[in-house]
């Protein structure tokens, strides 16, 4: 049963325009989440998250949208660069414990 | 402020050998966690430790698989009798507390069982 999902394995974006990932979550529990980088052959990079106690929260370039009536987040990335080509991973917690990861979008942003 | 560190970063085990893998967590972080991805997979958890406790083993396979994390020195993550099926990346992450804290990741280290 897979609690966190990213339906769109991939993404290509024009540098300079705006990169939306999205990401879906099943259990009503999850009450902080979390957006990762990863390149390969590395460990994922933080980069934003988000307590369930909000709707919103921005991080420079990064902005986080929580709907938790459609149990939905969102990572906007304005405007998107080459050097953000990466696997994005959502990532979700009930009180701090494990990660519950997503299975990852590649970000492709064309120069 | 050193981040994450993993060792050894690559490491190559035959069927039947045992595997170590070694995890320092973040200076004041009592808090680690160990994750495995398989090829083509997401990140998935195995077992979340604080010193000299294991907190939430549900993600750690029931044979085989250990960990540890003692008063002093790395966290351990020891497979025994390593399967071909056990070759991924092992992930340790590690927090300052439970609760909504972020949680920082090592580089990995990439397990290869011939």
């Amino acid at each position: 049963d897979q609690q966190v999902k990213q339906n769109s394995p991939s993404l290509s974006v024009q540098e300079g325009r705006i990169s939306i990932l999205n990401c879906d979550y099943t259990n009503s529990m999850f009450d902080y989440f979390l957006w990762y980088k990863k390149y390969p052959a590395e460990g994922p990079t933080f980069l934003i998250s988000i307590s369930s106690i909000k709707d919103k929260n921005e991080d420079g370039r990064f902005t986080v949208f929580l709907n938790k009536s459609a149990k939905h987040l969102s990572l906007h990335i304005v405007p998107s660069q080459p050097g953000d080509s990466a696997v994005y991973f959502c990532a979700a917690t009930v009180a701090g414990n494990m990660l519950t990861f997503g299975g990852g979008t590649r970000l492709m942003v064309k120069p | 402020n050193a981040g994450v560190m993993q060792n050894p970063r690559h490491l190559v085990r035959r069927r039947g050998q045992e595997a170590r893998l070694r995890c320092s967590p973040m200076k004041g972080h009592s808090h680690v966690y160990w994750y495995r991805q398989l090829p083509e997979e997401g990140l998935k958890f195995m077992v979340y430790l604080q010193k000299e406790n294991i907190i939430d083993e549900s993600g750690m396979p029931k044979e085989r698989f250990s960990a540890e994390f003692p008063k002093e020195g790395p966290s351990i993550l020891r497979i025994q009798q390593v399967v071909r099926g056990d070759s991924a990346a092992y992930f340790c992450a590690s927090s300052p507390g439970s609760g909504r804290e972020t949680q920082y990741f090592g580089p990995g280290t990439r397990l290869l069982v011939l």
